[in-house]
């Protein structure tokens, strides 16, 4: 079993639509990243948490330590959020290293 | 702006060819990371080095070695390319725990 779990793996929107894409991790964290790749390019640091919600413009991302698990919310979906968003943690063992745990992705696809 | 750069978007080089990915950062990171992204499996790490000189290997780190000579630089090398070393590969930087800040990526295709 990974130990950071997405889902869905594809996601196909409506422009405009409300989308929430969830991240469950099973080790002890000190910090879970959001990030995000649009096709054939690097990959963007969209958000990193270690507790409660974070926005910025149409992105939300809240966690719950005590759950183990974190959604990522895009409100008034946009063609242009087209890309993969990858859930990542770094666990409380890897010390100053930060060596990221990552999940498989969740491909998102926003019509218009 | 942080900045992570790949030498290059695309190669492709043949097999057995002995092959350089480089890596440069513009933040005095200590942490920096290279790993390979492959579809259904997600980034898995290869090396990491957390300081010039200092490097430990990742997940991955069959069929590759690193360089870290300078404190801005991290190359991955390739010693003998082999076809399943065709990949997208990603290279990364970070201060401790902080937010990480990746390269464009460089997708190799070994023929």
């Amino acid at each position: 079993k990974n130990e950071v779990e997405q889902s869905p793996q594809n996601l196909t929107a409506q422009e405009g639509e409300f989308i929430t894409i969830n991240c469950s991790y099973s080790v002890g964290i000190s910090a879970l990243h959001w990030l995000q790749q649009h096709p054939g390019g690097g990959i963007v640091s969209l958000f990193m948490l270690s507790s409660g919600k974070k926005k910025h413009g149409r992105l939300i991302a809240t966690i719950n330590i005590q759950e183990k698990h974190s959604s990522l919310h895009i409100t008034a979906s946009h063609p242009r959020d087209s890309a993969v968003y990858i859930c990542a943690v770094s666990p409380n063992y890897g010390g100053a290293t930060n060596k990221l745990i990552f999940g498989t992705g969740t491909l998102l696809a926003v019509q218009p | 702006d942080v900045k992570v750069t790949q030498s290059s978007r695309y190669l492709v080089k043949r097999t057995g060819e002995k092959v350089f990915l480089e890596c440069v950062q513009d933040m005095d990171h200590e942490n920096m990371f290279w790993y390979r992204q492959d579809p259904g499996l997600g980034l898995r790490l290869i090396y990491f080095s957390y300081d010039v000189k200092m490097k430990e290997k990742g997940d991955i780190p069959e069929g590759y070695s690193v360089s870290r000579e300078k404190k801005e630089r991290f190359s991955l090398i390739l010693e003998s390319a082999s076809t399943n070393q065709t990949s997208m590969y990603l290279c990364a930087s970070s201060l401790e725990v902080t937010e990480a800040f990746f390269g464009q990526g460089t997708r190799l295709t070994v023929v």
